[in-house]
């Protein structure tokens, strides 16, 4: 079946380090995006990418990066300059002319 | 800057007790209200699509519409298994910058049997 895998589920990481969460689509979307959540908030950009190669920052990049190697695939890595990582995050991905977002299941990461 | 309210934050309804979420939202083109629902520790899943003011969807208990300034989701006798988290997000027309979208709060609703 056709779908957004992330991983790991759940991820803990201590202060300082950087830390990388997957995100892999097998349906052939164009775009891919990464969503945090958090507690009484809406879900936030912090990246997204429309094609290979290229990928431009949403309201809250800071202390993120990402890359985009493959259509596949669109990696986050939460670096030691994100002061508040604690969050549930989000990779969804679209095709182009297609409105509708298809969402993973989500990665909590939490600081320890 | 867009902006995506929804209301109430919080319902609680007893099964078969209809009801409706709202979404009220300032956008300065709008190129879609998107409708998602969401159970916890768990990513959102599509509900609906309106692009334009009038378009109204349906599916199984739960109905859709669209004016030019808010989105009502209307459930009808709900049961149970409707209790998750529905967001509201719309995305803007434009040409250039972010195309993400833009998301509500959300709605916790909850159905007692």
């Amino acid at each position: 079946d056709g779908g957004i895998t992330q991983s790991p589920k759940y991820l803990f990481r201590k202060e300082g380090q950087n830390v990388t969460l997957s995100c892999e689509q097998n349906l052939n979307h164009d775009a891919m995006y990464w969503y945090r959540q958090d507690p009484g908030q809406g879900l936030r950009l912090i990246y997204y990418s429309q094609i290979v190669n290229d990928f431009q920052k949403g309201d809250i990049a800071e202390g993120y990066s990402v890359s985009r190697e493959k259509k596949e695939s669109f990696p986050l890595t939460v670096t030691s300059a994100q002061k508040n990582p604690t969050a549930f995050y989000l990779c969804a991905s679209s095709s182009t002319g297609d409105y509708g977002y298809t969402f993973g299941s989500g990665t909590r990461l939490t600081v320890v | 800057e867009d902006q995506v309210t929804q209301s109430p934050e919080a319902l609680r309804l007893q099964e078969g007790e209809s009801s409706s979420l709202n979404c009220s939202y300032t956008v300065s083109g709008l190129r879609g209200l998107f409708w998602y629902r969401q159970d916890p520790g768990k990513g959102p899943e599509f509900l609906f699509t309106l692009y334009s003011a009038g378009e109204e969807k349906e599916k199984e208990r739960l109905k859709a519409t669209l004016t030019k300034k808010e989105s009502f989701l209307h459930i009808t006798a709900p049961k149970p298994e409707d209790s998750a988290t529905y967001l509201c997000a719309v995305q803007e027309r434009s040409g250039g910058g972010a195309d993400g979208l833009t998301f509500g709060k959300g709605t916790h609703l909850i159905i007692q049997p």
